[in-house]
Protein backbone atom coordinates (compact mmCIF):
# COMPACT_ATOMS: atom_id res chain seq x y z
CA UNK A 1 0.00 0.00 0.00
CA UNK A 2 1.52 3.67 -0.99
CA UNK A 3 2.28 5.98 2.14
CA UNK A 4 1.37 9.54 2.18
CA UNK A 5 2.51 10.99 -1.26
CA UNK A 6 3.25 14.93 -1.01
CA UNK A 7 3.98 17.37 -3.27
CA UNK A 8 5.85 19.29 -4.19
CA UNK A 9 8.97 17.88 -2.37
CA UNK A 10 11.05 21.24 -2.43
CA UNK A 11 9.66 24.70 -3.30
CA UNK A 12 11.24 28.66 -2.88
CA UNK A 13 8.83 31.07 -3.12
CA UNK A 14 9.17 34.98 -2.48
CA UNK A 15 7.63 37.00 -0.19
CA UNK A 16 3.74 37.82 -0.63
CA UNK A 17 3.35 35.35 -3.27
CA UNK A 18 1.39 32.39 -2.30
CA UNK A 19 1.30 28.79 -2.21
CA UNK A 20 -0.32 25.52 -2.47
CA UNK A 21 0.99 22.13 -1.21
CA UNK A 22 -1.05 18.90 -2.03
CA UNK A 23 -1.28 15.47 0.00
CA UNK A 24 -2.68 12.45 -1.12
CA UNK A 25 -3.39 9.94 2.01
CA UNK A 26 -2.66 6.62 2.26
CA UNK A 27 -5.37 4.71 0.58
CA UNK A 28 -9.08 4.40 2.25
CA UNK A 29 -7.60 7.27 5.06
CA UNK A 30 -10.38 9.50 5.25
CA UNK A 31 -9.03 11.86 8.24
CA UNK A 32 -6.09 14.27 7.00
CA UNK A 33 -3.91 16.62 9.06
CA UNK A 34 -1.05 19.22 8.31
CA UNK A 35 1.27 19.97 10.35
CA UNK A 36 4.90 22.87 10.36
CA UNK A 37 7.66 22.16 11.53
CA UNK A 38 10.75 24.87 12.01
CA UNK A 39 13.35 25.13 14.00
CA UNK A 40 12.58 27.57 15.84
CA UNK A 41 8.98 26.76 16.85
CA UNK A 42 9.13 22.61 16.28
CA UNK A 43 6.20 20.50 15.37
CA UNK A 44 2.70 22.29 15.31
CA UNK A 45 -0.38 21.18 14.06
CA UNK A 46 -2.28 23.62 11.36
CA UNK A 47 -5.66 21.76 10.66
CA UNK A 48 -7.63 18.23 10.06
CA UNK A 49 -10.09 17.70 7.34
CA UNK A 50 -12.04 14.28 7.38
CA UNK A 51 -15.42 13.97 4.89
CA UNK A 52 -14.43 17.45 3.37
CA UNK A 53 -14.92 19.05 6.52
CA UNK A 54 -12.09 21.33 8.43
CA UNK A 55 -12.52 19.52 12.32
CA UNK A 56 -10.00 21.14 14.25
CA UNK A 57 -7.64 23.86 13.66
CA UNK A 58 -4.56 25.24 15.13
CA UNK A 59 -3.36 28.52 16.15
CA UNK A 60 -2.02 30.11 12.69
CA UNK A 61 -3.34 33.06 11.27
CA UNK A 62 -6.13 32.83 8.18
CA UNK A 63 -3.38 33.41 5.49
CA UNK A 64 -2.96 29.44 5.89
CA UNK A 65 -5.88 27.26 4.23
CA UNK A 66 -7.22 24.37 3.24
CA UNK A 67 -9.39 22.06 1.76
CA UNK A 68 -10.13 18.46 1.02
CA UNK A 69 -11.65 16.73 -1.84
CA UNK A 70 -14.10 13.75 -2.09
CA UNK A 71 -11.17 11.03 -2.94
CA UNK A 72 -9.97 12.03 0.46
CA UNK A 73 -6.95 14.23 -0.95
CA UNK A 74 -5.82 17.76 0.80
CA UNK A 75 -4.48 20.79 -0.27
CA UNK A 76 -2.78 23.75 2.01
CA UNK A 77 -2.63 26.73 0.97
CA UNK A 78 -0.68 29.78 2.44
CA UNK A 79 -1.34 33.36 0.62
CA UNK A 80 1.21 36.49 0.85
CA UNK A 81 4.35 34.81 1.84
CA UNK A 82 6.39 35.44 4.85
CA UNK A 83 9.87 34.59 5.57
CA UNK A 84 8.45 32.93 8.70
CA UNK A 85 6.65 31.00 6.52
CA UNK A 86 9.56 28.95 5.55
CA UNK A 87 9.09 25.66 7.04
CA UNK A 88 8.82 21.65 6.68
CA UNK A 89 4.96 21.13 5.95
CA UNK A 90 4.45 17.92 6.87
CA UNK A 91 0.72 16.12 5.81
CA UNK A 92 -0.40 12.73 7.48
CA UNK A 93 -3.28 10.81 7.24
CA UNK A 94 -5.58 8.39 9.59
CA UNK A 95 -8.42 5.57 8.73
CA UNK A 96 -10.37 7.64 11.54
CA UNK A 97 -10.79 10.80 13.06
CA UNK A 98 -9.91 11.14 16.77
CA UNK A 99 -7.35 9.44 17.22
CA UNK A 100 -3.18 10.14 17.51
CA UNK A 101 -2.31 7.20 15.22
CA UNK A 102 -1.11 9.30 12.09
CA UNK A 103 0.48 8.07 8.89
CA UNK A 104 3.42 11.30 8.14
CA UNK A 105 4.26 11.55 4.32
CA UNK A 106 7.78 13.23 4.02
CA UNK A 107 6.90 16.62 3.82
CA UNK A 108 7.09 19.61 1.44
CA UNK A 109 9.78 22.54 2.26
CA UNK A 110 8.86 25.98 1.79
CA UNK A 111 11.27 28.17 1.25
CA UNK A 112 10.25 31.92 1.65
CA UNK A 113 13.15 34.60 0.30
CA UNK B 1 -3.98 22.55 28.58
CA UNK B 2 -1.94 19.54 27.79
CA UNK B 3 2.13 19.62 27.61
CA UNK B 4 5.38 17.36 27.09
CA UNK B 5 8.58 17.67 27.78
CA UNK B 6 11.84 16.00 26.66
CA UNK B 7 14.29 16.62 29.13
CA UNK B 8 16.72 16.28 26.63
CA UNK B 9 17.51 17.66 23.48
CA UNK B 10 20.67 15.59 22.73
CA UNK B 11 21.82 12.21 23.69
CA UNK B 12 24.59 9.95 22.73
CA UNK B 13 25.13 5.94 22.98
CA UNK B 14 27.69 3.71 21.92
CA UNK B 15 26.23 1.17 19.59
CA UNK B 16 25.22 -1.55 22.06
CA UNK B 17 24.59 -0.09 24.77
CA UNK B 18 21.05 0.72 26.61
CA UNK B 19 18.91 3.94 24.97
CA UNK B 20 17.08 6.01 27.42
CA UNK B 21 15.09 9.45 26.26
CA UNK B 22 12.87 11.10 28.85
CA UNK B 23 9.89 12.08 28.95
CA UNK B 24 7.30 14.61 30.80
CA UNK B 25 3.68 15.41 30.93
CA UNK B 26 1.30 17.32 31.44
CA UNK B 27 -2.22 16.99 31.02
CA UNK B 28 -5.86 17.64 32.62
CA UNK B 29 -7.29 14.15 31.21
CA UNK B 30 -5.87 10.96 31.13
CA UNK B 31 -3.86 11.36 28.58
CA UNK B 32 -2.91 9.56 25.17
CA UNK B 33 1.08 9.35 24.70
CA UNK B 34 3.20 8.38 21.97
CA UNK B 35 6.47 8.51 20.67
CA UNK B 36 7.33 9.10 17.27
CA UNK B 37 10.81 8.82 15.29
CA UNK B 38 11.94 11.21 12.51
CA UNK B 39 14.98 10.22 10.34
CA UNK B 40 16.90 12.74 8.28
CA UNK B 41 14.77 14.42 5.61
CA UNK B 42 11.98 12.05 6.33
CA UNK B 43 8.62 12.12 7.34
CA UNK B 44 7.63 10.74 11.07
CA UNK B 45 6.99 7.24 12.05
CA UNK B 46 5.01 6.10 14.96
CA UNK B 47 6.99 4.14 17.26
CA UNK B 48 4.62 3.35 19.68
CA UNK B 49 1.46 4.19 22.15
CA UNK B 50 0.01 4.22 25.45
CA UNK B 51 -4.30 4.73 25.71
CA UNK B 52 -4.68 3.89 29.35
CA UNK B 53 -4.27 -0.29 28.80
CA UNK B 54 -0.84 -1.89 29.76
CA UNK B 55 1.21 0.58 31.64
CA UNK B 56 4.55 -1.04 29.48
CA UNK B 57 4.03 -0.34 25.60
CA UNK B 58 6.04 -2.26 23.15
CA UNK B 59 7.17 -0.52 20.11
CA UNK B 60 8.93 -1.27 16.86
CA UNK B 61 12.40 -1.69 16.69
CA UNK B 62 12.44 -2.82 20.50
CA UNK B 63 11.71 -0.22 22.04
CA UNK B 64 9.63 0.50 24.82
CA UNK B 65 8.19 3.12 27.29
CA UNK B 66 6.61 2.95 31.04
CA UNK B 67 3.73 5.30 31.65
CA UNK B 68 4.05 6.68 35.09
CA UNK B 69 1.21 8.51 36.29
CA UNK B 70 2.99 9.00 39.96
CA UNK B 71 5.67 10.59 37.88
CA UNK B 72 3.95 11.99 35.11
CA UNK B 73 6.60 10.41 33.13
CA UNK B 74 6.70 8.32 29.22
CA UNK B 75 10.49 7.48 28.69
CA UNK B 76 11.28 5.68 25.54
CA UNK B 77 14.09 3.21 26.13
CA UNK B 78 15.56 0.20 23.97
CA UNK B 79 18.31 -2.48 25.52
CA UNK B 80 20.76 -1.96 22.22
CA UNK B 81 21.08 0.73 20.50
CA UNK B 82 21.47 0.09 16.70
CA UNK B 83 23.08 2.69 14.07
CA UNK B 84 20.30 2.78 12.42
CA UNK B 85 18.96 4.17 15.56
CA UNK B 86 19.95 7.17 14.52
CA UNK B 87 17.01 9.75 14.29
CA UNK B 88 15.13 12.44 16.30
CA UNK B 89 12.67 11.09 18.38
CA UNK B 90 9.57 13.13 19.32
CA UNK B 91 7.33 12.70 23.03
CA UNK B 92 3.25 13.48 21.76
CA UNK B 93 0.50 14.15 24.21
CA UNK B 94 -3.26 13.79 23.15
CA UNK B 95 -6.31 14.45 24.04
CA UNK B 96 -9.09 11.36 22.96
CA UNK B 97 -11.37 13.19 25.53
CA UNK B 98 -12.34 16.54 23.52
CA UNK B 99 -12.47 15.22 19.82
CA UNK B 100 -9.32 16.40 19.23
CA UNK B 101 -7.10 13.62 19.51
CA UNK B 102 -5.23 14.25 15.92
CA UNK B 103 -4.11 17.82 16.98
CA UNK B 104 -1.17 16.08 18.59
CA UNK B 105 0.65 18.09 20.69
CA UNK B 106 4.74 17.53 20.17
CA UNK B 107 7.79 17.58 22.88
CA UNK B 108 11.05 19.85 20.70
CA UNK B 109 12.60 16.28 20.06
CA UNK B 110 15.74 14.97 21.47
CA UNK B 111 18.33 13.84 18.77
CA UNK B 112 19.91 10.62 19.26
CA UNK B 113 23.39 9.59 18.35
CA UNK B 114 24.82 6.71 18.36
CA UNK B 115 28.45 5.92 17.87
CA UNK B 116 30.82 2.88 17.42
Amino acid sequence: KAGVTQTPRYLIKTRGQQVTLSCSPISGHRSVSWYQQTPGQGLQFLFEYFSETQRNKGNFPGRFSGRQFSNSRSEMNVSTLELGDSALYLCASSPYINTGELFFGEGSRLTVL
Amino acid sequence: AQSVTQLDSHVSVSEGTPVLLRCNYSSSYSPSLFWYVQHPNKGLQLLLKYTSAATLVKGINGFEAEFKKSETSFHLTKPSAHMSDAAEYFCVVSDLNTGTASKLTFGTGTRLQVTL
